[in-house]
């Protein structure tokens, strides 16, 4: 059973384009979140989620909005895309204390 | 601010020698977890071991080892017996926060290559 999975794996879409990224833990865990993976392989965190609330959000733009349906769920929907949001985008959970589990990744390509 | 250093950026191994990877952290935080994630050209990160800062012992797991030093800041990773599989980027993190905040900060990662 996979235990933190994303959809899609690969997306690539035209500049100026809206996306979406679902994002989906079967670990019971109440913390979620999603990070960035830019072309050098810095992973940044964007944002997290507890219990579908907000609890991190870093200095991302407005165009990227986090939405968590559930606590199992939560997906990144991303406005208006522009060349430097290409990147590996990454969801995560993790319990209380202790480590994260990621999901495989999301490769979108911007043209 | 908290920051994790990996200072070196490639490194290379023969297979089944041991290698060592570093890592320095900064927090003024006392209660935190340490990590290594592992990332293959698969991109799946995979958690290969992990340390809680008030353990002095430090962990192991199989042919992963720690070396913590908390007054140092350091944790760095050995791989012992190194394989053809162990080839990834390698990233040091650290978390701290408390329950439902907990946040994670990763290091800028360490390539490593086994040479057979």
């Amino acid at each position: 059973d996979t235990a933190v999975s994303q959809t899609p794996k690969y997306l690539v879409t035209q500049m100026g384009n809206d996306k979406s990224i679902k994002c989906e833990q079967n670990l019971g865990h109440d913390t979620m979140y999603w990070y960035k993976q830019d072309s050098k392989k810095f992973l940044k965190i964007m944002f997290s989620y507890n219990n579908k609330e907000l609890i991190i959000n870093e200095t991302v733009p407005n165009r990227f909005s986090p939405k968590s349906p559930d606590k199992a769920h939560l997906n990144l929907h991303i406005n208006s895309l522009e060349l430097g949001d290409s990147a590996v985008y990454f969801c995560a959970s993790s319990p209380p204390v202790g480590w994260q589990f990621f999901g495989p990744g999301t490769r979108l390509t911007v043209l | 601010a908290q920051t994790v250093t990996q200072s070196q950026p490639e490194m290379s191994v023969q297979e089944a020698e041991t290698v060592t990877l570093s890592c320095t952290y900064d927090t003024s935080e006392s209660n935190y977890y340490l990590f290594w994630y592992k990332q293959p050209p698969s991109r799946q990160m995979i958690l290969v071991i992990r340390q809680e800062a008030y353990k002095q012992q430090n962990a192991t797991e199989n042919r992963f080892s720690v070396n913590f030093q908390k007054a140092a800041k350091s944790f760095s990773l050995k791989i012992s017996d190194s394989q053809l599989g162990d080839t990834a980027m390698y990233f040091c993190a650290f978390g701290l926060g408390s329950s439902g905040t907990y946040k994670y900060i990763f290091g800028t990662g360490t390539r490593l290559k086994v040479l057979a």
